[in-house]
């Protein structure tokens, strides 16, 4: 079955850019369409955004200033970029799969914790 | 963008018991909402989807109804492994997607 697993570092410097990769296997990257989604310590779920089969993007407003979602089809991974980096983005972050016949996230990878610091 | 809100925040129930968890959604999710499960230190697993179906694997313990704006979680006869946290999403209108806030379902 299709698992997924983020990389990544985890400690960022305030102001600084996240790089995330998120490694896909069991699916082909290009079939179906994939998220990025956080979760700051103790608290709820933040969508960022996704790609879909076909390299397009789509990100949640709040962030869309901010946030690159691309797609290396070669290595059937995609990543997250997320810049000027604030101790508010310190959170856990998920890459996960978006069902293909709605809008439902399954399955999660694991989970990266993502640290801002001064 | 479309708000959820779950209630309560925190549920303490005996195992064996049935639990009932409550979502709202600020304006219409018809029925494209799911429903998530998180243990500490792990992902969310998928629990619903389209309101009412559950996922691969599911037991049928876990179960779904709704639609439009008022969405309900059912545990019946809670299991030891099913204390943990619950999320609903909707999928109806986006971007973004949007979570609610949880329920922690706390033993009694």
């Amino acid at each position: 079955q299709v698992q997924l697993q983020e990389s990544g570092p985890g400690l960022v410097k305030s102001s600084e850019t996240l790089s995330l990769i998120c490694s896909v296997s069991g699916d082909s990257i290009s079939d179906y369409y994939w998220s990025w989604i956080r979760q700051p310590p103790g608290q709820g779920l933040e969508w960022i955004g996704y790609i879909s089969n076909s390299g397009g993007t789509i990100y949640n407003p709040s962030l869309k200033s901010r946030v690159t979602i691309s797609v290396d089809t070669s290595k059937n991974q995609f990543s997250l970029r997320l810049n000027s980096m604030t101790a508010a983005d310190t959170a856990v972050y998920f890459c996960a799969k978006i069902a293909d016949r709605g809008g439902w996230f399954d399955p999660w990878g694991q989970g990266t914790l993502v640290t801002v610091s001064s | 963008e479309i708000v959820m809100t779950q209630s309560p925040a925190t549920l303490s129930v005996s195992p064996g018991e049935r639990a009932t968890l409550s979502c709202r959604a600020s304006q219409s999710a018809s029925s494209n909402l799911a429903w998530y499960q998180q243990k500490p230190g792990q992902a969310p697993r998928l629990l619903i989807y389209g309101a009412s179906t559950r996922a691969t694997g599911i037991p049928a313990r876990f179960s779904g109804s709704g639609s439009g704006t008022e969405f309900t979680l059912t545990i019946s006869s809670l299991q030891s492994e099913d204390f943990a946290v619950y999320y609903c999403q909707q999928y109806n209108n986006w971007p973004p997607y949007t979570f609610g806030q949880g329920t922690k379902l706390a033993i009694k």
